[in-house]
């Protein structure tokens, strides 16, 4: 069946940097956008960004443009977030969320809980 | 980029039919076909139940319609039920090429 598998979750300090990875599989990897969102504890959900599994190409949020990067691994059908220079305010569960258009996000991961914390 | 306006919250009782809002800008809700809507149990991932304004994904209920008027998109749910009773969030693609989500609306079903 069609699912995404993302990785567990993370605890990391202020600074530091974390990769939280995303496996597709029961469809064609290449033939959907996938896209990255975030929601703090208690928060409303939150886009980070899109990357374009057949060629690479990616849109970062603004707010978070310069520390996330978004890469995909095609042998594999993985796809990657990373985020540094973490804050707490990037406390959050993330979930990658795929999508044959720019809308409609119909399949979705199981979210990883990413906690920053001194 | 600002999120989309949502009322914080609606309530309604079992079987009437509520409607969430969703106002955007002419770059967002607007400009594009591009509103979806999504259901959130607690705890749970986030479930598409309309693109593209008002399409609806194979096996959600016809109980959910979505609709768009100018800068002002809406999510009406008919026929309530208990198990309706969730966060509801719209999203829109933008003229940024980026997708902006709405402040969430919490529904209880009285």
């Amino acid at each position: 069946q069609v699912q995404l598998v993302q990785s567990g979750a993370e605890v990391k300090k202020p600074g530091a940097s974390v990769k939280v990875s995303c496996k597709a599989s029961g469809y064609t990897f290449t033939s959907y956008y996938m896209h990255w969102v975030r929601q703090a504890p208690g928060q409303a959900i939150e886009w980070v960004g899109i990357i374009n599994p057949s060629g690479g190409s990616t849109t970062y949020a603004q707010k978070l443009q310069g520390r996330v990067t978004m890469t995909r691994d095609t042998s594999t059908s993985t796809v990657y977030m990373e985020v540094s220079s973490l804050r707490s305010e990037d406390t959050a569960v993330y979930y990658c969320a795929r999508s044959e258009r720019v809308d409609g996000f119909d399949i979705w991961g199981q979210g990883t809980m990413v906690i920053v914390s001194s | 980029q600002s999120a989309l306006t949502q009322p914080a919250s609606v309530s309604g009782s079992p079987g009437q039919s509520i409607t969430i809002s969703c106002t955007g800008t002419s770059s967002d809700v607007g400009a594009y076909k591009y509103v979806s809507w999504y259901q959130q149990h607690p705890g749970k991932a986030p479930k598409l139940i309309i693109y593209g304004v008002s399409n609806r994904p194979s096996g959600v209920s016809n109980r959910f319609s979505g609709s768009k008027s100018g800068n002002t998109a809406s999510l009406t749910i008919s026929g309530l039920l208990a198990e309706d009773e969730a966060d509801y969030y719209c999203s829109s693609y933008t003229s940024s090429s980026t997708v902006v989500f709405g402040g969430g609306t919490k529904l209880t079903v009285l």
